[in-house]
């Protein structure tokens, strides 16, 4: 089975920071990464497919980058909205899915 | 609008079974793979199952393979998932979600499943 690790678990950010979420996949999965974002009592949202691509409707301060087993989420500009869970999650395997561990973050 | 919406949830006891159900309205749903993702309380989000638009391929994490069972009915735009011999660490709220390669554009809101004697 494939694993993904997430770094950090949780962190602390101010308004307006540049926020990274790395995500390590613990074998060669191309770019078939996902990230998600998730706040208590809501359904999960879809942010970037594909390593990089940007899913309709997400604003462009959030991108994604990697390939291979190395990936990063960033947040450009921190806003109120960006407090949540955030989730990658590998689709390399045609048969099975994983998501990480989930980072959490969290107002300064 | 896409909108799912599961039902089902509930207590149940282990050893025990229970089958969600997922309403899917705004698209056409027969021509969408589908999706189960847990989250068990305090936890992260697990993948669950997955099935094709045609029910042609079915597919299950290893920690419910033998004892879920994913199926759809394309003429009433619904999901469902037959759980059976439930164990505690079964406990989560189950979201469907629409995704062709299990990547999941549209969630529902979940329903909770609790199993406990």
């Amino acid at each position: 089975d494939i694993q993904l690790t997430q770094s950090p678990s949780s962190l602390s950010a101010s308004l307006g920071d540049r926020v990274s979420i790395t995500c390590r996949a613990s074998q060669n999965i191309g770019m078939f990464l996902n990230w998600y974002q998730h706040k208590p009592g809501k359904a999960p949202k879809l942010l970037i497919y594909t390593t990089s691509s940007l899913q309709t409707g997400v604003p462009s301060r959030f991108s994604g980058s990697g390939s291979g087993t190395d990936f990063t989420l960033t947040i450009s500009s921190l806003q109120p909205e960006d407090f949540a869970t955030y989730y990658c999650q590998q689709t390399y395997s045609t048969s099975a899915s994983t998501f990480g561990q989930g980072t959490k973050v969290e107002i300064k | 609008e896409v909108q799912l919406v599961e039902s089902g949830g509930g207590l149940v006891k282990p050893g025990g079974s229970l089958r969600l159900s997922c309403a899917a309205s705004g698209f056409s749903f027969n021509t969408w793979s589908m999706n189960w993702v847990r989250q068990a309380p305090g936890k992260g989000l697990e993948w669950v199952s997955s099935i094709s638009a045609s029910s042609d391929f079915l597919y299950y994490s290893d920690s419910v393979k033998g004892r879920f069972t994913v199926s759809r009915d394309n003429a009433r735009n619904s999901l469902f998932l037959q759980m059976t011999s439930l164990r505690a660490d079964d406990t989560a709220v189950y979201f469907c979600a629409r995704g062709e390669s299990m990547i999941c554009d549209h969630w529902g809101q979940g329903t909770l499943v609790t199993v406990s004697s």
